[in-house]
């Protein structure tokens, strides 16, 4: 079965520095999500994407968050300056429609701010 | 506003157990689809099942099973003759027609199947 890529599997970077987590959706899929997980707590939405803009946006994705997809296959979100409650579990997601289709998602990437 | 509450946050049974995981929901859209996902220690989230609104009839997959409820704003969950490999975290999660994929995640119920 087709699979949504994440990488890098673990990432630890330094407060205040910039990361960029990579996606790579699964093909034909047209709708792109970021969600986040802090440890030990419940999933949380961050970000729609379709069509080259954001669809929907939560309260967490401030203007430290961007997202983009730079060629046809990946879909990334950039972090522009860490901080410690940014360390959590980041998932992608992609789905073939809008009306609430199973999302596939990645297996994540552990994100830690020192 | 949307709100999915699991109030279990771990069980722990032994193996060939039955074990029913609870799901309450609330929201104010009269469409709407309901999820259950499962995270094992590796850590992704594995889709089970997507449930609309619309449709309560009870669902049934191998040892899974499903109760949509919508008298009670319930979607639970149960899994018969439970195995070491259901040890997870399963999430219950909710959203609405005009929401697409955004997701309003339970805080989810680790449940602990011991041998």
């Amino acid at each position: 079965e087709p699979e949504v890529t994440q990488t890098p599997s673990h990432q630890v970077t330094q407060m205040g520095q910039e990361v960029i987590l990579r996606c790579v959706p699964i093909s034909n899929h047209l709708y792109f999500y970021w969600y986040r997980q802090i440890l030990g707590q419940k999933v949380e939405f961050l970000v729609s994407f379709y069509n080259n803009e954001i669809s929907e946006k939560s309260e967490i994705f401030d203007d430290q968050f961007s997202v983009e997809r730079p060629d046809g296959s990946n879909f990334t979100l950039k972090i522009r300056s860490t901080k410690l409650e940014d360390s959590a579990m980041y998932f992608c997601a992609s789905s073939t429609g809008k009306r609430s289709e199973k999302l596939f998602f990645g297996s994540g990437t552990q994100l830690s701010v020192l | 506003a949307q709100k999915v509450t699991q109030a279990q946050t771990e069980i722990s049974v032994v193996e060939k157990e039955d074990v029913t995981l609870d799901c309450v929901y609330e929201t104010r859209d009269t469409t709407y689809y309901l999820f259950w996902y499962k995270q094992p220690p590796s850590g992704e989230l594995v889709f089970l099942i997507r449930r609309n609104s619309f449709d309560e009839q009870n669902e049934i997959s191998g040892r899974y099973s499903w109760n949509f409820q919508k008298s009670t704003s319930s979607f639970n969950f149960t899994i018969t003759a439970s195995q070491v490999v259901d040890s997870a975290v399963y999430f219950c999660a909710l959203s609405d027609r005009n929401q697409g994929g955004k997701l309003i995640f339970g805080q989810g119920t680790e449940l602990s199947v011991k041998p």
